[in-house]
C-alpha cells in the first residue's frame, strides 16, 4: 500500500515569489491535513480539506491557501513569500482520526 | 481546545535503560491521543495511539502508553533503550468527537548513548 507522497522534496524560492506544494493521500483516505513545522514554532496546523472541503483552518495568514481535488490530492500554496516562510511542511492523509493520520515526508523549502 | 505538554525538550539514556517521555494533555472532552517519532529529514511515524479502548496501548518498536485520565498524562516507556531510538518525538491530541484537527506538544530528544 502506497504512503503518503509530498512532492517536491525539496525547494528553494525567492522572497515575493509564490509556490505550490503537492501531496497525494493513501488511497480511500478523505481527510488531508498540512502542517507546518520549524524550530522555533514545532508543528503548526495550516488546514485540513475532505471532500474538497475546507473542514479545519489555523491561525495563518491568508497567503496561505490549499485545495482538495476530486480525487482526494491535494495542494497548498504560499504566496508573496517570506523568508519566516521556510519550514518544513508536512501533509497527512486519515480515513478516520480512530485510525490516526499517516504523515508524508514532507517538503523542505527554503526562502532566500 | 485541546493542548499538550511535553516535559522536557531533550532526554538522554543510556543504551539498554529504560525510556520515559513525558506527555499531559488538556482538553475539555475526551481525547484521542498519539504518539509519532520522526527521524531527520522524514516525516511522521505513528508509534502508538490511544482512542478509548485500552488504557495501556502498545505500539511499534517495543514502545507503549498508559492512559491515565485522572493524571491527564500519555507518557511513552520503552524498557531498554536502543541506538536506534535516537529521533525526536511528539505527542499530539485530538477530540474524540468533532472534526478537530491534531494537535502536536514541543517535542522531545531522545538521545540513545552508547
Amino acid at each position: 500500500k502506497a504512503g503518503v507522497t509530498q512532492t517536491p522534496r525539496y525547494l528553494i524560492k525567492t522572497r515575493g515569489q509564490q509556490v505550490t506544494l503537492s501531496c497525494s493521500p493513501i488511497s480511500g483516505h478523505r481527510s488531508v491535513s498540512w502542517y507546518q513545522q520549524t524550530p522555533g514554532q514545532g508543528l503548526q496546523f495550516l488546514f485540513e480539506y475532505f471532500s474538497e472541503t475546507q473542514r479545519n483552518k489555523g491561525n495563518f495568514p491568508g497567503r496561505f491557501s490549499g485545495r482538495q481535488f476530486s480525487n482526494s490530492r491535494s495542494e497548498m500554496n504560499v504566496s508573496t513569500l517570506e523568508l519566516g516562510d521556510s519550514a518544513l511542511y508536512l501533509c497527512a492523509s486519515s480515513a478516520d482520526k480512530n485510525y490516526g493520520y499517516t504523515f508524508g515526508s514532507g517538503t523542505r523549502l527554503t526562502v532566500v | 481546545a485541546q493542548s499538550v505538554t511535553q516535559l522536557g525538550s531533550h532526554v538522554s539514556v543510556s543504551e539498554g535503560a529504560l525510556v520515559l517521555l513525558r506527555c499531559n494533555y488538556s482538553s475539555s472532552v475526551p481525547p484521542y491521543l498519539f504518539w509519532y517519532v520522526q527521524y531527520p529529514n522524514q516525516g511522521l511515524q505513528l508509534l502508538l495511539k490511544y482512542t478509548s479502548a485500552a488504557t495501556l496501548v502498545k505500539g511499534i518498536n517495543g514502545f507503549e502508553a498508559e492512559f491515565k485520565k485522572s493524571e491527564t498524562s500519555f507518557h511513552l516507556t520503552k524498557p531498554s533503550a536502543h541506538m536506534s531510538d535516537a529521533a525526536e518525538y511528539f505527542c499530539a491530541v485530538s477530540a474524540y468527537s468533532g472534526n478537530t484537527p491534531l494537535v502536536f506538544g514541543k517535542g522531545t530528544r531522545l538521545s540513545v548513548i552508547a
